[in-house]
This record gives structure tokens, C-alpha cells and sequence, in this order.
């Protein structure tokens, strides 16, 4: 069963720019989550979608957006690059079952974004 | 707001000495998560803890939760040189459906030395 995919993996761009990243979840699971991780903040939380709809958003200004496709693959956008979103970002998915939940969060290499 | 805190944050250890990396949250959790990561890579999922009192054993590595205490803990047996990696725990506090949203401690990066 393939993993979590996301292209690309690495990503060189200049401040100002604007960035979008994809990942194509493990079939069947519906939901897609970003978290970004840097050596000072460590892995934080961006948000998550599951059929869609953003679900949970976390603590990031609105340079940073997401959406979901039908198909459950999901992308994150960032405009207007700044020096500080150089990072690794991750996008995990999960089986969703209806009982909610037990399955962990699965999730891919990751896409290195350096903003010079 | 959830915190995670774990300890240490650093762990170099001798190849066939036991340790154990705590982890402690500050409010009521849902469940609660371990995850490796190897250099460059990305994070494996190693245990998954529901409830308390939980504890699940995968090779040389254990991990238990207890709910009251807000701590989980991860220990390591007889370390090997192949459990080197940076190990998070994470905690998921959900107000209501399956709604992921996870808060990750600093992790661990462990040295396990010949």
C-alpha cells in the first residue's frame, strides 16, 4: 500500500513569493492534516481537513491556506514568503472510521522549503 | 492551551542499558502518540495509548500511559545502536468527533553509543 506523498521535496524560493504544496493521502484515509516543523518551534500543527472542509486551524496568519480535493488529496498554499517559513512540511493522513478514530496519523517525507 | 513537555532532550546512552524518556501534558487528553524520526526523514508511528493505564511493548521499546498523572513514558531495553532517532510524543485533545489535531513535544533525540 503506498504511503503518504507529497511533491516536492525540496523547494528553493525568494521572499515575497507565493508557494503551493501537494499531498496525496493513503487510499482510503479521508483525512489530511499539515504540520510545519523548524528547529526552534519544533512540529507544529497548521491545519486539517477531512471531506473537504477544514476542520482544525491552528495558530498561523492567513499567508498560510490549505484546501481538499474530492479525491482527498490536499494542497497548502503560502503567499508572500518570508525569511521564517523556511521549514519542513509535513502532511499526515488518517483512517477515519465511524466510531471516530484509533488509527495514528500517517505521514509522508515532507517537502524542504527554503525562502532566501 | 495543551503543552507538552518531554525529558530529556537529549539522551546519549550506552548500547545494552535500559532508559526512559518521560512525557508530560497539561490538560485532558484523548489519546496520546509516539513517533520516531531518523534523520531527514519523516515520523513512524510507534504506539498509539488510549486510555489509562494503557501499555504497549514493540521490540525493545515500551510505552504506558497514565491519564491522572498526565505522564507517559517510553522505555528502552537493552538499547542497540538502531535506536538512534529523535523520538516525540504527541498529545490529541478533541472537543468532540475525530477531529486530528495533534501538539508535539520538543523530542528526544537519542544517541545510543557502541
Amino acid at each position: 500500500k503506498a504511503g503518504v506523498t507529497q511533491t516536492p521535496r525540496y523547494l528553493i524560493k525568494t521572499r515575497g513569493q507565493q508557494v503551493t504544496l501537494s499531498c496525496s493521502p493513503i487510499s482510503g484515509h479521508r483525512s489530511v492534516s499539515w504540520y510545519q516543523q523548524t528547529p526552534g518551534q519544533g512540529l507544529q500543527f497548521l491545519f486539517e481537513y477531512f471531506s473537504e472542509t477544514q476542520r482544525n486551524k491552528g495558530n498561523f496568519p492567513g499567508r498560510f491556506s490549505g484546501r481538499q480535493f474530492s479525491n482527498s488529496r490536499s494542497e497548502m498554499n503560502v503567499s508572500t514568503l518570508e525569511l521564517g517559513d523556511s521549514a519542513l512540511y509535513l502532511c499526515a493522513s488518517s483512517l477515519v472510521t465511524g466510531t471516530g478514530v484509533n488509527s495514528p496519523l500517517h505521514f509522508g517525507n515532507g517537502t524542504r522549503l527554503t525562502v532566501t | 492551551e495543551l503543552k507538552v513537555e518531554q525529558n530529556p532532550l537529549f539522551l546519549s546512552m550506552q548500547e545494552g542499558k535500559n532508559y526512559t524518556i518521560y512525557c508530560n501534558y497539561s490538560t485532558t487528553s484523548d489519546r496520546l502518540y509516539w513517533y520516531r524520526q531518523d534523520p531527514g526523514k519523516s515520523l513512524e508511528s510507534l504506539f498509539v495509548l488510549l486510555s489509562n493505564g494503557a501499555v504497549k511493548q514493540e521490540g525493545r521499546l515500551m510505552a504506558s500511559l497514565d491519564t491522572k498523572a498526565r505522564l507517559s513514558t517510553l522505555h528502552i531495553t537493552a538499547a542497540v545502536h538502531d535506536l538512534s532517532a529523535t523520538y516525540f510524543c504527541a498529545v490529541d485533545r478533541r472537543s468532540g468527533g475525530s477531529n486530528y489535531k495533534l501538539t508535539f513535544g520538543k523530542g528526544t533525540l537519542l544517541t545510543v553509543n557502541p
